[in-house]
């Protein structure tokens, strides 16, 4: 089984709708992230959680939303979806870096691919 | 100046060839520096840190160049399942960032029998 779980993998919504994208994951790790990814913009930060009760926006947080319902739970919303918020998105986890030089590997699920028409 | 550049490509190369991919990054306290792979439509994964001794993982070897804010990868016999973008990853500085990445935009590679 997968460590790091997204649900659904693809969606297509209306403009307008309220979605929300799931994120499940079995490595323990406290550190949660959502990124969405478009052509030619690469990976970009939406929303970063360090652990349940720490929230915190990242590059492109306009639009979005996001629940920490546990260690192993973190879900982001689109309130209203448009058209512009069709993309990649990718949930990851890391773990904290405890000694010093430890890496900070994330790990990804496999990705909710989202269509808002 | 964006914080990760990296050449777009495509780099179209035969098996067997040598390839090398370059970065530059902004933020000169940078700290950590990793190089992803991503295949297509898939979810990215570690391909290898970068240390500043620079360090070999088979056929891959990495380099980091502080004074110039540079970070290498060289693949050597190129194989056909090495064909995948690479994305170079650096860890910002900024107050309540630690353990955040930023992610270049990717080089592609397509590696032809």
């Amino acid at each position: 089984d997968a460590d790091v779980t997204q649900t659904p993998r693809n969606r297509i919504t209306k403009t307008g709708k309220r979605i929300m994208l799931e994120c499940s994951q079995t490595k323990g790790h406290d550190r949660m992230y959502w990124y969405r990814q478009d052509p030619g913009l690469g990976l970009r930060l939406i929303y970063y959680s360090f652990d349940v009760k720490d929230i915190n926006k990242g590059e492109i947080s306009d639009g979005y939303s996001v629940s920490r319902q546990a260690q192993a739970k973190f879900s982001l919303s689109l309130e209203s979806a448009i058209p512009n918020q069709t993309a990649l998105y990718f949930c990851a986890t890391s773990d904290l870096p405890r000694l010093a030089g430890a890496t900070y590997e994330q790990y990804f699920g496999p990705g909710t691919r989202l269509t808002v028409t | 100046r964006k914080e990760v550049e990296q050449d777009p490509g495509p780099f179209n190369v035969p098996e067997g060839a040598t390839v090398a991919f370059n970065c530059t990054y902004s933020n000169s306290a940078s700290q950590s520096f990793f190089w992803y792979r991503q295949d297509c439509r898939k979810e990215p994964k570690l391909l290898m840190s970068v240390y500043s001794s620079g360090n070999e993982d088979g056929r891959f070897t990495a380099q980091l160049n502080r004074a110039s804010q540079y970070i290498s990868l060289l693949i050597r016999d190129s194989k056909l399942s090495d064909s995948a973008t690479y994305l170079c990853v650096v860890t910002p500085l900024y107050k309540g960032s630690q353990g955040n990445l930023i992610f270049g935009k990717g080089t592609k590679l397509s590696v032809k029998p």
